[in-house]
């Protein structure tokens, strides 16, 4: 069964912790994606990477960087966590551009920060 | 600005009966797709549609892509509990893209 895995289900962070979300997928997908998902306001990109070590800012990136060193490895840094990044976040991916096969999420990880 | 907009926002229906929710737009998708997401879960794919007026029906849920592609319905025939879920719907813009965006869902309540 094709995957993508994030590496945790719950997190509890401190204001102004730098904080590693990490998500792998084993489908050899070429795109992969973040988004944060809260109430009322949909899933709102973050960035996005369409190749090893390339990476393009989504709608809000404010605070947030990201890695792809290796195909299957997307990672999420919150530079400096703040109370309003609270939310629930998604990793996602997808075969090459260009084509309608859609995204294969994670389960997510639900952060916290206190 | 929310390019998709999805209606209704909630419904609670009781099992057995038929819904439609609906997926509008006043841009022009290349594709949309359909997802449910159960709590505490990511969304799962359901359904593609690509053509202008493509139907496509999946056991109970048929789906339509409107003759323009500015909009989409999912409807549920004899609604189950385990069709309980926020329904999203995600739209590509122009063929060489592969963002998406999404809708704010609809989420769906059935009753036993």
């Amino acid at each position: 069964d094709v995957k993508v895995t994030q590496s945790s289900r719950y997190l509890v962070k401190r204001t102004g912790e730098k904080v590693f979300l990490e998500c792998v997928q084993d489908m050899d997908h070429e795109n992969m994606f973040w988004y944060r998902q809260d109430p009322g306001l949909g899933l709102r990109l973050i960035y996005f990477s369409y190749d090893v070590k390339m990476k393009e800012k989504g709608d809000i990136p404010e605070g947030y960087s990201v890695s792809r060193e290796k195909k299957e490895r997307f990672s999420l840094i919150l530079e400096s966590a703040s109370t309003n990044q609270t939310s629930m976040y998604l990793c996602a991916s997808s075969p090459a551009r260009g084509n309608n096969y859609g995204y294969t999420f994670g389960s997510g990880t639900r952060l916290t920060v206190v | 600005t929310q390019l998709l907009e999805q209606s209704p926002q909630f419904l609670s229906i009781q099992e057995g009966e038929n819904l439609t929710v609906y997926c509008n737009s006043s841009s022009v998708f290349s594709s949309l797709q359909w997802y449910r997401q159960e709590p505490g879960e990511g969304p799962v794919l359901l359904v593609t549609v690509v053509t202008g007026g493509e139907v496509k029906k999946l056991k109970r849920l048929t789906f339509q892509f409107g003759d323009a592609r500015k909009d989409s319905s999912l409807h549920i025939t004899a609604a189950q509990t385990g069709d309980t879920g926020l329904y999203l719907c995600a739209g590509a813009r122009g063929s060489g893209t592969y963002k998406y965006i999404f809708g704010t869902g609809t989420r769906l309540k059935v009753l036993a």
